[in-house]
Order: structure tokens, then sequence, then C-alpha cells
């Protein structure tokens, strides 16, 4: 398994801009999470589903934030629209659910809004 | 909510030296999980515990869960160069199955 896919991995955008931030977990598994990491606020749950649906997502700092998951090898997280506060690492992990084991973690993309 | 705090945030080792990091929960956690994050890197998976008291080793690493699953902490012997990086421990509650929080991490930087 080639572990949690991320695309893109470095996006530099302006101001005001769209980002679309994509995942793709390991095949099987059944949750998947969204973390942002500062250097300030360290890394931080975002929100996270299990089977394709939302359980949490209060870590979303605002409106200006969507995820969504339309089905279990696929999930997306978006900012519209961006502002330089938002510039971070993003990173999506993926476990299974049921027996609460590790994230595998992919390799994150690395968000700068100018 | 749920916290995780972690300490020391950064932690100076001469190699060949100890040290420990410690975690600890405001709330009782169902299990504890430790990860390291290379400079540069995503977190990686060092190990889970799940019963009070637990103690399990990964040859210079210890990993200890507290009695009341409120704490933990991590020691590693004889620090390497390659121990470098920063440790975070991350906790589920009973209560919210599956959500993983992170704690701030302890940045560990050895000097030869």
């Amino acid at each position: 398994d080639a572990g949690v896919i991320q695309s893109p991995r470095h996006e530099v955008t302006e101001m005001g801009q769209e980002v679309t931030l994509r995942c793709k977990p390991i095949s099987g598994h059944n949750s998947l999470f969204w973390y942002r990491q500062t250097m300030m606020r360290g890394l931080e749950l975002l929100i996270y589903f299990n089977n394709n649906v939302p359980i949490d997502d209060s870590g979303m700092p605002e409106d200006r934030f969507s995820a969504k998951m339309p089905n279990a090898s696929f999930s997306t997280l978006k900012i519209q629209p961006s502002e330089p506060r938002d510039s971070a690492v993003y990173f999506c992990a993926s476990s299974f659910w049921d027996t609460n084991t590790e994230a595998f973690f992919g390799q994150g993309t690395r968000l700068t809004v100018v | 909510g749920q916290q995780v705090m972690q300490i020391p945030q950064y932690q100076h080792v001469q190699e060949g030296e100890d040290f420990t990091t410690y975690c600890n929960s405001s709330t009782t956690l169902s299990n504890i999980q430790w990860y390291k994050q290379r400079p540069g890197g995503h977190p990686v998976f060092l190990i889970q515990l799940v019963k009070s008291g637990e103690v399990k080793k990964q040859k210079r690493l210890t990993f200890q869960f507290g009695e009341a699953k409120k704490n933990s902490s991590l020691h590693i012997t004889a620090t390497q160069t390659t121990d470098v990086g920063t440790y975070f421990c991350a906790g589920s509650r009973t209560d919210s199955w599956g959500k993983l929080q992170f704690g701030a991490g302890t940045q560990v930087v050895v000097t030869p």
C-alpha cells in the first residue's frame, strides 16, 4: 500500500482564493482525520470521519473551512476564501475505527497564503 | 473539552544522556498513543498503551500509562542523534472513541 496520499504537497495562493486539499486514505481504513499544524498552535484536529460520515467538526476554525468525504477512498478540505492566517501544514490521517489503533499520516500539504 | 498537555516543550540533550517527556490529560483516556515527527516530516506512530499502569519498551524507549489513565511518559535512555525530532502523545476519551487529540509535543535536540 502506498500509504495515505495527499495532494498537492505544496500550495501557494493569494488571499481570497479558494484552496482545495485532497486526501486518499489507506484502503480498508474507515476513519479519516484532518489536522492542521502550525508553530503557534501545534497539531490541531479539524474534523474526522467514520465510514465517510463526519463525526466531529468542532475543530474547524470557521465557516470558510469545509470538508467532504464522498466515498471511502477520497476526502477534500476546502478553504474559501483563504486568508494569510490559514498558512500551515495540513495533514490527513487514516485508521481503523473499530480497534482505535494507530493513525497513519500523509506527507502533508504545506499551504502558504500571501 | 479534552486537553492533552505535554512537558517540556523543548528538550536539549547531550548524546548519551537520558531524558523523559510527560503527557497529562484533564480527563480519563481510553488509550494513549505516542508519535515521532522528524523535522520536515509527518507524525509516525510509535506505540499505543491501553491498560492502566501499562509499561512498554522499544529498545531504548520506555512508555508508561498512569494508573488513573490520565498521564503518560516516554523515557529515552542513552540518547542518540537519531532521536532528534518532536515527540507527541495523543489520546482518546472513552466517550469520544476515535477522536485522537494531540499534545503540543516535545521538541528534542541532541548535541554530539
